[in-house]
């Protein structure tokens, strides 16, 4: 199946930094990525939809100005986690979808990033 | 809104023997998809198998199968010959196949149910 990255896989950062997240897709290309968060033992809660050369769709109750979003090119997007305080820390999952959209596509995850705010 | 849901928090199953997993979702389409993730303790999110609710046949993948009930709106995975490396947490999933979202689907996750395989 097809691979999707993410860099790094783990951060500890003190808190006011700004954190940058990269996902990409190794052997294809995605027009649309997702990016979840994930709380210890819970499931995963979408962020935001990234399409390639648009704004991000954020789901209701996300910052946007908090976590920036930007899909630049088909094979990578980036979160930026602004400002980050101790609450921004989790898992964060990013995963992208082969395909234009349709029936076939599938979603393929990245590892993870976890991000720890001191 | 759709929603999914996991009412199994734990299982657990003996190597080698049979266990279902049990998934129903609410929604108000006709035309979606179905999942079923794994998630290991590695924290890698893995599809196991998807079903498409215009198909009546059951999905198989190998070990893995589906019971897709479209009308009780439920949907349980069956893995067969349990090996330890189906230990890990399992997510099902539902995604929209209709327009106008048809081109950015979103996957709505249950809460999860986390498999234990006992040697």
């Amino acid at each position: 199946g097809a691979v999707v990255s993410q860099h790094p896989s783990r951060v500890i950062c003190k808190s006011g930094t700004s954190v940058k997240i990269e996902c990409r897709s190794l052997d294809f290309q995605a027009t649309t990525m997702f990016w979840y968060r994930q709380f210890p033992k819970q499931s995963l809660m979408l962020m935001a939809t990234s399409n390639e050369g648009s704004k991000a769709t954020y789901e209701q109750g996300v910052e946007k100005d908090k976590f920036l979003i930007n899909h630049a090119s088909l094979t990578l997007s980036t979160l930026t986690v602004t400002s980050a305080h101790p609450e921004d820390s989790s898992f964060y999952i990013c995963s992208a979808r082969d395909g234009a959209g349709g029936g076939t596509d599938t979603q393929y995850f990245g590892p993870g990033t976890r991000l720890t705010v001191l | 809104a759709q929603t999914v849901t996991q009412s199994q928090p734990e299982m657990s199953v003996q190597e080698a023997e049979t266990v279902t997993l049990s998934c129903t979702y609410d929604t108000s389409e006709s035309d979606y998809y179905l999942f079923w993730y794994k998630q290991p303790p590695s924290r890698q999110m893995i599809l196991v198998i998807r079903q498409e609710a215009y198909k009546q046949q059951n999905a198989t993948e190998n070990r893995f199968s589906v019971n897709f009930q479209k009308a009780a709106k439920s949907f349980s995975l069956k893995i067969s010959d349990s090996q330890l490396g189906d230990a890990a947490m399992y997510f099902c999933a539902y995604r929209s196949a209709e327009e106008p979202n048809f081109g950015n689907e979103k996957l709505t996750f249950g809460t999860g149910t986390r498999l234990t395989i006992i040697p």
